[in-house]
């Protein structure tokens, strides 16, 4: 497609269920990012892949998070558990490459808010 | 580990006033710069960026300058506008390629 794509644009939950989300990045974009928006927090960093490499993990916040990328495109973001401190903007991006200064194309974001 | 901070906003300014949102970082090595944008109800999109020291990035009357020696990288523009209002970002890329974002300041600029 023309940019990145999330869905849903906004997810309401209640606490303690799960939910999945998507993000298509730019076709032949090999980088692949997970960022969380918080109000007044800037932009964290959650999950990166990378082509076949095994993905960066290390900004996950806990073991209820998790994401894949099948066949090198399409990227899952599930929240198993949800708790009202997960509600944030979930950001996705893409890139062409890993180099340091390619650009990173972002999506509008998924609003998760938890009741 | 690599941070960024930079100044709290909200800033507000008039119409053709000159803007400076501050930014400075903490990094190993040599990293990439960048200042993202995020304009009401839209995406984050790359504002400018530069690769080394005393590099300059410039786009739409915005520019930046990569100084290592006060590890900063502050935005500036001559005169604003109204549709210039909007969240700025500002970031670096070092060695895990994953950008580490500042948290952001707002700039409202009024007629």
């Amino acid at each position: 497609g023309a940019g990145v794509s999330q869905s849903p644009s906004n997810k309401v939950t209640e606490k303690g269920k799960d939910v999945e989300l998507r993000c298509d990045p730019i076709s032949g974009h090999t980088a692949l990012y997970w960022y969380r928006q918080s109000l007044g927090q800037g932009l964290e960093f959650l999950i990166y892949f990378q082509g076949n490499s095994a993905p960066d993990k290390s900004g996950l916040p806990s073991d209820r998070f998790s994401a894949e990328r099948t066949g090198g495109s399409v990227s899952t973001l599930t929240i198993q558990r949800t708790q009202q401190e997960d509600s944030a903007v979930y950001l996705c991006a893409s890139s062409l490459t890993d180099r340091i200064y390619t650009e990173a194309f972002f999506g509008q974001g998924t609003r998760l808010t938890v009741v | 580990g690599n941070s960024v901070t930079q100044m709290e906003g909200p800033v507000t300014l008039s119409e053709e006033a000159f803007l400076t949102i501050n930014c400075t970082y903490t990094a190993t090595g040599y990293p990439s710069l960048f200042w993202y944008v995020q304009y009401p109800g839209e995406g984050l999109q790359l504002l400018l960026k530069a690769t080394k020291a005393d590099d300059k990035g410039s786009n739409k009357g915005f520019e930046a300058t990569y100084r290592k020696e006060t590890t900063s990288f502050h935005l500036e523009k001559g005169s604003v506008q109204v549709s210039d209002s909007a969240v700025y970002f500002c970031a670096l890329s070092g060695g895990y390629s994953t950008l580490t974002f500042g948290k952001g300041t707002m700039l409202l600029v009024s007629p």
